[in-house]
Order: structure tokens, then C-alpha cells, then sequence
């Protein structure tokens, strides 16, 4: 079956320390999503990729890298300048059109 | 810019109550509109959709209509039960130049038995 697969479901780090999130689709959507879920405060976009070797900044990309080398992979890595980073983040691709994204089950992070 | 808004919860029910969950929109155009659900621990699952003005979408026995006169999308359901218990996001998405979705901050639901 086609769907997202998001890599660990939970990681711990240590502060100062750089942490990479992997995200695997297999549904052959171009574009791609990183979102970041705080309590109550719904879900904010980090990055977006519309193709391979093409990525945009979101609403709160300050912190966070990402790479596009493969149409299956958007990896997004939570480097040491990200202030706050323990957050559940969330991975989406979707389809041309208005079919709406294809989420994977997500990575919670906590520094420590 | 774009936005979405919808009531904030938690809203707590008994099993076989009806449910309504208030979503509006701001937006230039006549955005998609959506609601996901998001069960403990897991990533957000799409629940319907609709893409223009009066359409309904529908799922599970969950219904909503986009309504261009009001800027809403309110989630209905006649008769909850507690395996629906979850967040509820709406969103919204234009439907020119790049698309990406704007989430409301979501709305938990509690269903006791």
C-alpha cells in the first residue's frame, strides 16, 4: 500500500545537538510538507518542496534545514539554533489538484 | 493573509449526541476546504472535503457544507460514539498558484459511553 512513512515515531536530543527527521513517501506526489504541531496551537509550516531540488521556507522555518534530492524523500533536520524545538512534527505530500495531503504518523522530538 | 478559524474545545459528549464543530474562513477566492482528524499519537487522516461553494462533503456519518455566504464549513454529526473521540482540524487551501493548507488550531472531542 502507498503511503508516508515518518522515521523515528520518537527521538530524544540533547541540547546543541543537530537531529534529522526522515520522511519516505511512496505515492509518487510531487510536492512535500513539513509541519510542526504545538498543544493548542495547531499545525505551522516549516518547509515545502513542490518538485525535486526545489524548497521553500514556511511560516517558522528559522532552525530547521531541508533537502529534496529524491522525489521519495524530504528529510527536514532540526539543527542547534532552533530555540524550541520539542514539537511533534508532521510530514504531508500530496497530488495534483484538490485531493487533499497524505500525512505520516509523526516524529516527536524532545530535547533533554 | 489566509486563515481559519473554529471553536475551541474540548467539547465533551455522550455517546449518540449530535456534534457541531464551527469552522470559518478567511480567504482571497473560494478556497478548498477540509476537515481532518487526528487520533491520540498518530498523524492527521482526511474526513472530507468539499471544493466549492454548497458542495457537501462527507464521511463516517460526518457531514459539512461550504458556505460561501457565511465563510464556514461546520462539522455535523446526528450521533457520536466514543471511537470518535479525537482533534478535529479544518483547513483551507487556495485554489491558485501554490497550493498549501491552512489549519485551524483544532478542536478536541471527548465522547463518553
Amino acid at each position: 500500500d502507498g503511503g508516508i512513512t515518518q522515521s523515528p515515531k520518537y527521538l530524544f536530543r540533547k541540547e546543541g545537538q543537530n537531529v534529522t527527521l526522515s520522511c519516505e513517501q511512496n505515492l509518487n506526489h510531487d510536492a512535500m510538507y513539513w509541519y510542526r504541531q504545538d498543544p493548542g496551537q495547531g499545525l505551522r509550516l516549516i518547509y515545502y518542496s513542490q518538485i525535486v531540488n526545489d524548497f521553500q521556507k514556511g511560516d517558522i522555518a528559522e532552525g530547521y534545514s531541508v533537502s529534496r534530492e529524491k522525489k521519495e524523500s524530504f528529510p527536514l533536520t532540526v539543527t542547534s539554533a532552533q530555540k524550541n524545538p520539542t514539537a511533534f512534527y508532521l510530514c504531508a505530500s500530496r497530488p495534483p489538484g484538490s485531493e487533499g495531503y497524505t500525512f505520516g504518523s509523526g516524529t516527536r522530538l524532545t530535547v533533554v | 493573509g489566509d486563515s481559519v478559524t473554529q471553536m475551541e474545545g474540548p467539547v465533551t459528549l455522550s455517546e449518540e449526541a449530535c456534534l457541531t464543530i464551527n469552522c470559518t474562513y478567511t480567504a482571497t477566492g473560494y478556497p478548498s476546504l477540509f476537515w481532518y482528524v487526528q487520533y491520540p499519537g498518530e498523524g492527521l487522516q482526511l474526513l472530507l472535503k468539499a471544493t466549492k461553494a454548497d458542495d457537501k462533503g462527507s464521511n463516517k456519518g460526518f457531514e459539512a457544507t461550504y458556505r460561501k455566504e457565511t465563510t464556514s464549513f461546520h462539522l455535523e454529526k446526528g450521533s457520536v460514539q466514543v471511537s470518535d473521540s479525537a482533534v478535529y482540524f479544518c483547513a483551507a487551501e487556495r485554489n491558485t498558484g501554490f497550493q498549501k493548507l491552512v489549519f485551524g488550531t483544532g478542536t478536541r472531542l471527548l465522547v463518553s459511553p
